[in-house]
């Protein structure tokens, strides 16, 4: 069964932080790893996606590692600002041919704090 | 250029009725993806829909649930006599063309049971 799992479930810094979220996943093989930004009350918005070939992605102050071997990837958050206070959710999507579900994990409740 | 629109945000309904959910999906994009997401789980795959046609629906419960998406308007998520087990925040996708991981989403709607 495919599985992602995430960690930690929660985690709160202080606004100017840095901080790193882990992914653990399953799926496989797997096409490709999103990493999404929920606030409270709206819907995920992509911040990074990569392929298995690719080992990091960088969007603004945010930036993603994949390690395929291992099955695991990572957010870092630099400089966090109190807006980075959201849920991270990691997605894995499969390889095999026609499937279009991917694997959502729960996802990393993060709070800034001032 | 709007997003995804969902509409109602909210939505109440007793036990034993229905409940209608609607998502247009963003200028020029043909496929719509419908997902659940239960408290303090992560979004689960619901059904993946081309204009008239229903491509996927695995992810859907056998029975009460029903998607659709004509040719013209709106995709609608229909719920039939709905229990308290139904209360969930449902997003919808949407994509130019069939991917496994879309990248635009709604804002949800609540769906609470009373």
């Amino acid at each position: 069964k495919n599985q992602v799992e995430q960690s930690p479930q929660s985690l709160i810094i202080l606004e100017g932080k840095n901080c790193t979220l882990q992914c653990n996943y399953t799926v496989s093989p797997f096409s490709n790893l999103r990493w999404y930004k929920q606030d409270t009350g709206r819907g995920p918005v992509s911040l990074t996606i990569m392929t298995f070939s690719e080992n990091t992605k960088s969007n603004g102050r945010y930036t993603a590692t994949l390690d395929a071997d291992t099955k695991q990837s990572s957010l870092h958050i630099t400089a966090s600002q109190l807006s980075d206070s959201a849920s991270y959710i990691c997605v894995v999507s499969p390889a095999s041919g026609g499937s279009y579900i991917p694997t959502f994990g729960r996802g990393t409740s993060l709070i800034v704090h001032p | 250029n709007a997003g995804v629109m969902q509409n109602p945000r909210h939505l109440v309904r007793r036990r034993g009725q229905e409940a209608r959910l609607r998502c247009s999906p963003m200028k020029g994009h043909s496929h719509v993806y419908w997902y659940r997401q239960l408290p303090e789980e992560g979004l689960k795959f619901m059904v993946y829909l081309q204009k008239e046609n229903i491509i996927d629906e695995s992810g859907m419960p056998k029975e009460r649930f029903s998607a659709e998406f004509p040719k013209e308007g709106p995709s609608i998520l229909r719920i039939q006599q709905v229990v308290r087990g139904d209360s969930a925040a449902y997003f919808c996708a949407s994509s130019p063309a069939p991917s496994n991981q879309p990248q635009h989403f709604g804002d949800g709607t609540r769906l609470s049971i009373l």
